[in-house]
């Protein structure tokens, strides 16, 4: 039973640059979420998805696309990368949208440079 | 503006000594409250959580946390830290009628021999 795991767990990309981080729980829980994490700004929700099939915005979900794959997996998008979206990203799932412990993946940082 | 506010940035406490740290939330009605654990380089560990009833609530590795409604706070403490206590500790919040955590800006603890 690994959890939420991500991949990667590092990376450097150059302004302009795509990519894609992917998160998968073994848990068979219904919703889940990426955050990322700034310095002095604590973790901000970016996209959520409630269950499989949906996703909506979160606090700062600009220059970010998602797609809830299946129930296990839920990936986040970087179609062109800025500096300013360099952050550690964290994944996260719980068993139901309103059941707010969440379990939290180990995290990607990424640097965009 | 609504807000969950940590005002310790960094707290250095010895090893045995005991520890509390500081939440405060504003909001129009008092909202779910939790504390996180983020060990370095993991990801975020729940906890303890109050939802209603009993202010002063147990939580895991030895964390008690006390709502006071008054005080609009909802401070972590612990009576004798470990070594391993060292940790970045988030408070968060759902708002009423809200679905998703807000979290602060986290609290690093910093245990000395």
């Amino acid at each position: 039973n690994a959890g939420v795991t991500q991949t990667p767990k590092f990376q450097v990309l150059k302004t302009g640059q795509s990519m894609t981080l992917q998160c998968a729980q073994d848990m068979n829980h219904n919703s889940m979420y990426w955050y990322r994490q700034d310095p002095g700004m604590g973790l901000r929700l970016i996209y959520y998805s409630a269950s499989e099939g949906t996703t909506d915005k979160g606090e700062v979900p600009n220059g970010y696309n998602v797609s809830r794959l299946n129930k296990r997996e839920f990936s986040l998008r970087l179609e062109s990368a800025a500096p300013s979206q360099t952050s550690v990203y964290f994944c996260a799932s719980s068993e139901l949208r309103g059941a707010y412990e969440q379990y939290f993946g180990p995290g990607t940082r990424l640097t965009v440079t | 503006a609504q807000s969950v506010t940590q005002p310790d940035i960094h707290i250095t406490v010895s090893e045995g000594a005991s520890l509390e740290l500081r939440c405060n939330y504003s909001y129009g009605a008092t909202p779910y409250l939790f504390w996180y654990v983020q060990s370095p380089g993991q990801g975020l560990q729940l906890l303890l959580k109050y939802f209603s009833g009993d202010t002063l609530v147990q939580g895991i590795k030895g964390f008690e946390a006390e709502f006071k409604r008054s005080q609009s706070s909802f401070n972590l403490r612990k009576p004798s830290v470990h070594w391993s206590d060292a940790a970045e500790y988030f408070c968060a919040v759902v708002p009423v009628g809200a679905n998703n955590l807000f979290f602060g800006t986290g609290t690093r603890l910093t245990v000395i021999p």
